[in-house]
């Protein structure tokens, strides 16, 4: 199947400092990019959805001045954690899926993110 | 916003044992979607049934669909240590992009 690379694995960061993933479609075009956030022993929940060249869509109850997505090519999304609070540990989790409609979504290995 | 409701939360078996896990949803869908997590890694694609089907297999998987109870099941059957993760369902939400809802998992422990 297709490959999707979630960058940094693991990130721990101080609290107010900006932290940001990557996510990268490996070999295909990743029309539309997805951010999704697990907390411990849960399941995961959308944040926000991305379309190449356009802003993001976000979730009800997710600050978008603080998760900044960006996705700036058809094969990477970026979701920039900015200034970091504790609650905002979590693992987040990328996938990605080209064009059509009844696909299989691919998934990042996810990010450990660790505000102390 | 979760979509679907995994039954049972948690389930230990042994080796050699089957194990079933249900999930049911909420609203009209075009197919349902089986996934696997490990602990702590990325999600990966399991099996993907459409709204049309009742059942299918691949491998050791039997999944089955019920729309007229919005229900679906997953069936691992001579199931291995390495079986132990957590099982998800998930549907495709038209409205966010078809991003993915997913059910709250069901932990499945296989032991040796």
């Amino acid at each position: 199947g297709a490959v999707v690379s979630q960058h940094p694995s693991r990130v721990i960061c101080k609290s107010g400092t900006s932290v940001k993933i990557e996510c990268r479609s490996l070999d295909f075009q990743a029309t539309t990019m997805f951010w999704y956030r697990q907390f411990p022993k849960q399941s995961l929940m959308l944040m926000a959805t991305s379309n190449e060249g356009s802003k993001a869509t976000y979730e009800q109850g997710v600050e978008k001045d603080k998760f900044l997505i960006n996705h700036a090519s058809l094969t990477l999304s970026t979701l920039t954690v900015t200034s970091a609070h504790p609650e905002d540990s979590s693992f987040y989790i990328c996938s990605a899926r080209s064009a059509g409609l009844v696909t299989e979504a691919f998934f990042g290995q996810g990010t450990r993110l660790t505000v102390v | 916003s979760q979509q679907g409701e995994e039954d049972p939360q948690a389930l230990s078996i042994q080796e050699g044992e089957n194990a079933t896990m249900n999930c049911s949803y909420k609203t009209s869908i075009n197919n349902l979607q089986w996934y696997r997590q490990n602990s702590g890694r990325g999600l990966v694609h399991l099996i993907l049934i459409r709204s049309n089907e009742r059942e299918k297999h691949s491998g050791r998987l039997r999944v089955t669909l019920d729309t007229s109870k919005k229900s679906s099941s997953l069936l691992i059957t001579a199931s291995r240590a390495a079986d132990t993760a957590s099982y998800f369902c998930a549907t495709e939400n038209s409205n966010s992009g078809y991003a993915l809802n997913f059910g709250k998992g069901t932990s499945l422990l296989v032991t040796p």
